[in-house]
């Protein structure tokens, strides 16, 4: 079974340019979560979808970034926008619904570098 | 402010040896406890989860949990060079809450 697939794996842009992450998670897995580690810092939370819908969206820094998951499969963020500060590792992860115990499964994530 | 604390290291152990990491967290709510490894470029990987107080063992891991002094740690038996990796400790209010990360500790296990 194929694990959280996310790419691109490293993207470099400039400055107000637009970026757009996707995550693939488990089949089968209707949670999906966002987060993101900049330089120095732990990972931190962005956002979770239950199938197409936001969950919990509290850790989405501005309004610059959008995430989608149309259909509840996928999901994409983007930056729009991108400024320096954007710039670390964005996380996906899924895990299955239900059960008061429950595991997210994390994919290698997408480094982004902006210059 | 919900935090989980992680000394950085490096922690270093000679091959063989016990390697033991160490976590506090602040949100006396939390309920679910993990430990991912993880290696340079590569995603996070769980190896060990928690809810409960006292030892759970796996293999060369055990996992210990003390929620009256809010404290997690995972031990590594006969560490092994493959061992050395950032190990980052997350905890959950339980169900499919988000994860709240330490910075987590790197481990290195010298042959």
């Amino acid at each position: 079974e194929a694990g959280v697939t996310q790419f691109p794996s490293h993207s470099v842009i400039e400055k107000g340019q637009t970026v757009t992450l996707r995550c693939d998670p488990i089949s089968g897995h209707d949670n999906l979560y966002w987060y993101r580690r900049v330089m120095g810092k732990e990972i931190k939370f962005l956002l979770h979808f239950v199938k197409e819908s936001k969950q919990d969206e509290s850790g989405m820094p501005n309004n610059r970034f959008l995430a989608e998951r149309t259909g509840g499969t996928y999901s994409t963020l983007k930056v729009q926008p991108a400024e320096l500060e954007d710039s670390g590792v964005y996380f996906c992860a899924s895990s299955q619904q239900g059960g008061p115990f429950t595991i997210q499964y994390f994919g290698a994530g997408t480094r982004l570098s902006v210059l | 402010q919900k935090e989980v604390e992680q000394n950085s290291g490096p922690l270093s152990v000679p091959e063989g040896a016990i390697a033991s990491l160490n976590c506090t967290y602040s949100d006396r709510g939390s309920q679910s406890f993990f430990w991912y490894r993880q290696y340079s470029g590569k995603s996070p990987e769980l190896i060990m989860f928690i809810y409960s107080n006292g030892d759970k063992e796996d293999g060369r891991f055990t996992a210990q949990l003390n929620k009256a002094s809010q404290y997690v740690s995972l031990l590594i038996r006969d560490s092994q060079p493959s061992d050395s990796a950032t190990y980052l400790c997350a905890v959950n209010l339980g169900g499919n809450t988000p994860l709240v990360f330490g910075k987590g500790t790197r481990l290195s296990v010298i042959a």
